[in-house]
């Protein structure tokens, strides 16, 4: 299963919103999770199931969508959210993972 | 607390071999599934392989670029599990980080967990 991620890179200023997509090349159903990697760090998981929010998560972010088309936002805009950001399908072996939207600060 | 440590990376020749060890520990690793994930300079995220537990016969899957190249196993009396990595190519160079994803169910609802090793480098090149 192929992953699009769009934008590349996002720049944007903090305190405003961000909204990266994630399309997927056939059906996962909600079966998605959204990773988190800031430089020198190992991924952390955001979102999972599509839609619900890990623990330890803050409100600001949130994910939405189905089947292929897939949606991370992120309100208010903090310096600590300015990383990499990475889809994941878990529907099917391989596992794949998107090649990442770069959240950037304008 | 759950935790894994990845060692046994390193620089390696062009079709060269190397093992890397993942220890875990905070968790009931007997029967949880184990991945390997690799992280190229400067690219994303690549799943290597995953190696399920003792109760569904320990079987391994991978990608296909380390098919028949790579092979995970793990010593659940040691709480480890291994990556072994033969005909290594200057593609195959990257951090590999082990990872779990666990579950913890409250009634209908569960919820994922995803832990990561540090990362291992691995450099091959002649």
């Amino acid at each position: 299963i192929a992953m699009t991620q769009s934008p590349v890179t996002l720049s944007v200023s903090p305190g405003e919103s961000a909204t990266l997509s994630c399309r997927v090349s056939q059906s996962v159903d909600t079966d998605l999770a959204w990773h988190q990697q800031k430089p020198g760090q190992s991924p952390r998981l955001l979102i999972y199931r599509a839609s619900t929010r890990a623990t330890g998560i803050p409100a600001r972010f949130s994910g939405s969508g189905s089947g292929t088309e897939f949606t991370l936002t992120i309100s208010s805009l903090q310096s600590d959210d300015f990383a990499i950001y990475y889809c994941q399908q878990y529907r099917t072996w391989p596992l794949t993972f998107g090649a990442g939207t770069k959240l950037e600060i304008k | 607390e759950v935790q894994l440590v990845e060692s046994g990376g390193g620089l390696v020749k062009p079709g060269g071999s190397v093992r890397l060890s993942c220890v875990a520990s905070g968790f009931g690793f007997d029967y949880t599934w184990m991945n390997w994930v690799r992280q190229g300079p400067g690219k994303g995220l690549e799943w290597v392989g995953r190696i399920r537990s003792k109760r569904e016969g320990r079987t391994a899957d991978y990608t296909a670029p380390v098919k028949g190249r790579f092979t995970i196993s793990r010593d659940d009396s040691k709480n480890t599990v291994f990556l072994q990595m033969d005909g290594l190519k200057s593609e195959d160079t990257a951090v590999y980080y082990c990872m779990t994803v666990l579950s913890n169910c409250s009634g209908a609802v569960c919820y994922r967990y995803d832990y990561w090793g540090q990362g291992a480098l691995v450099t091959v090149s002649s």
